[in-house]
């Protein structure tokens, strides 16, 4: 079966960090771009940052860009998303998601995994 | 950025119903717009890519069109199951932006 799971959310303080990971099976994880989507409670949903199969390029959304870093390790066939400087608009459920075709980010996102939740506060 | 507004924002229909979504971009994508299907407490679900294509195991019930800036989502006979949020995302380039939803209530 092709899933993916996110570990890692959590309480965290303003100005704190948190490692967000990412275990996918069931698919060849090194030929799949993947995505890190959040949703606040009761909002729409929010493209946070992407990387490439190979892991050489990346991608954020401004609103992170600085604080977050996203990286792979294809080995281990896992996608994390460094978290620093919390604040607490990046209160959210934190969605992973592997693009549906491989070498092409144009087709949308098929998997996605149950999302895990941070929270930060003080 | 591309923006991305959907419209409505929500709708009251009923089952047998035919519902339709759209989504605008604020610039052109070509075909590279995803539809998905949010119920509550779940993840999204892939339903459309490349704005007319039917992912694999999603109900024909389900269909898509549009190229450029505008695009649509419909829903041929509303069903039980189909009661959920609905987003579209540009695919073009990043970053990736989705609409702001579109709620699909029971009437």
């Amino acid at each position: 079966e092709v899933q993916v799971l996110e570990s890692g959310g959590g309480l965290v303080q303003p100005g704190g960090s948190l490692r967000l990971s990412c275990a996918a099976s069931g698919f060849t994880f090194s030929s799949y771009a993947m995505r890190w989507v959040r949703q606040p409670p009761g909002k729409g949903l929010e493209w946070v940052s992407a990387i490439s199969a190979g892991g050489g390029t990346t991608y954020y959304a401004d609103s992170v860009k600085g604080r977050f870093t996203i990286s792979r390790d294809n080995s281990k066939n896992t996608v994390y998303l460094e978290m620093n400087n919390l604040r607490a608009e990046d209160t959210a459920f934190y969605y992973c998601a592997k693009i549906a075709v491989a070498g092409s980010s144009g087709y949308g996102m098929d998997v996605w995994g149950q999302g895990t939740t941070v929270t930060v506060s003080s | 950025d591309i923006q991305m507004t959907q419209s409505p924002s929500s709708v009251s229909a009923s089952i047998g119903d035919r519902v339709t979504i759209t989504c605008r971009a604020s610039q052109g994508i070509s075909s590279w717009l995803a539809w998905y299907q949010q119920k509550p407490g779940k993840a999204p679900k892939l339903l459309i890519h490349a704005a007319s294509s039917l992912q694999s195991g999603v109900p024909s019930r389900f269909s898509g069109s549009g190229s450029g800036t505008d695009f649509t989502l419909t829903i041929s006979s509303l069903q039980p199951e189909d009661f959920a949020t609905y987003y579209c995302q540009q695919a073009n380039s990043f970053p990736l932006t989705f609409g702001g939803g579109t709620k699909v209530e029971i009437k």
